[in-house]
């Protein structure tokens, strides 16, 4: 079974100073992981996703993250954080080839100040 | 325009009544889930569902039923609803494909009294 641990509940940024919104998981198989973003009284969004292939993968809003597999990493990163991103951001880890089960860390709250 | 929707969005009862949360995508998409997301937890998986008539248990089954007669739908239905079902329910939905991600609608949030 997958597990997701998101280390930071939540994390206090200045505008345009550089965030990483920290995420582990635990897994006996290889997945497929995702961060989402969810904005106040909204769904979720994806952000972006790793399936296979390079490590470093982009997403929407100038964010990133890296796979590691050897650290069973997927942090999220963003070089000049905006007030406009302030949101509770998830991880999220699935089974590669069955992502009809997606496993969600607790969340993280990126609140950005001016 | 397509997406995926729920209805209510917002929504107050009392114990022991029956409450139906309603799910409706346009995208034709197989798979449908329902998810609570509680403060401490974020989201857990109450059931899905692989197609039409078929549906599974997820993480937090117990207290709640659904159903898929059609596609596009996938209701909710807690049966006699407890203070412990307070909480924000999210459907989702995806494409058969494996490398597709899930899309969210805008929840409901639900409060037991």
């Amino acid at each position: 079974a997958q597990s997701v641990t998101q280390l930071d509940s939540q994390v206090p940024v200045f505008e345009e100073a550089p965030v990483e919104l920290r995420c582990n998981y635990s897994s006996s198989v290889s997945v497929y992981l995702f961060w989402y973003v969810q904005y106040p009284n909204q769904g979720l969004q994806l952000l972006l996703k790793y399936l296979s292939g390079s490590t470093l993968v982009k997403g929407i809003n100038g964010f990133e993250a890296e796979f590691n597999k050897s650290q069973t990493s997927f942090h999220l990163r963003k070089p000049s954080v905006h007030i406009s991103d302030t949101a509770e951001y998830f991880c999220a880890v699935s089974e590669s080839y069955n992502t009809d089960k997606l496993i969600f860390g607790t969340g993280t709250r990126l609140q950005v100040f001016p | 325009d397509a997406g995926i929707t729920q209805s209510p969005r917002y929504k107050i009862t009392e114990t022991g009544r029956q409450v139906t949360l309603m799910c409706h995508q346009t995208w034709s998409h197989s798979y449908m889930f329902w998810y609570r997301q509680d403060l401490g937890h974020g989201l857990r998986l109450i059931y899905y569902s692989a197609a039409a008539d078929i549906t599974d248990k997820g993480e937090v089954p117990d207290g709640y039923v659904v159903s898929r007669s059609k596609t596009e739908n996938f209701p909710l239905t807690l049966e006699s609803a407890t203070r412990s079902q307070t909480s924000v329910y999210f459907c989702a939905s995806k494409g058969v494909d494996s490398n597709q991600p899930q899309h969210f609608g805008d929840g409901t949030r639900l409060s037991i009294l």
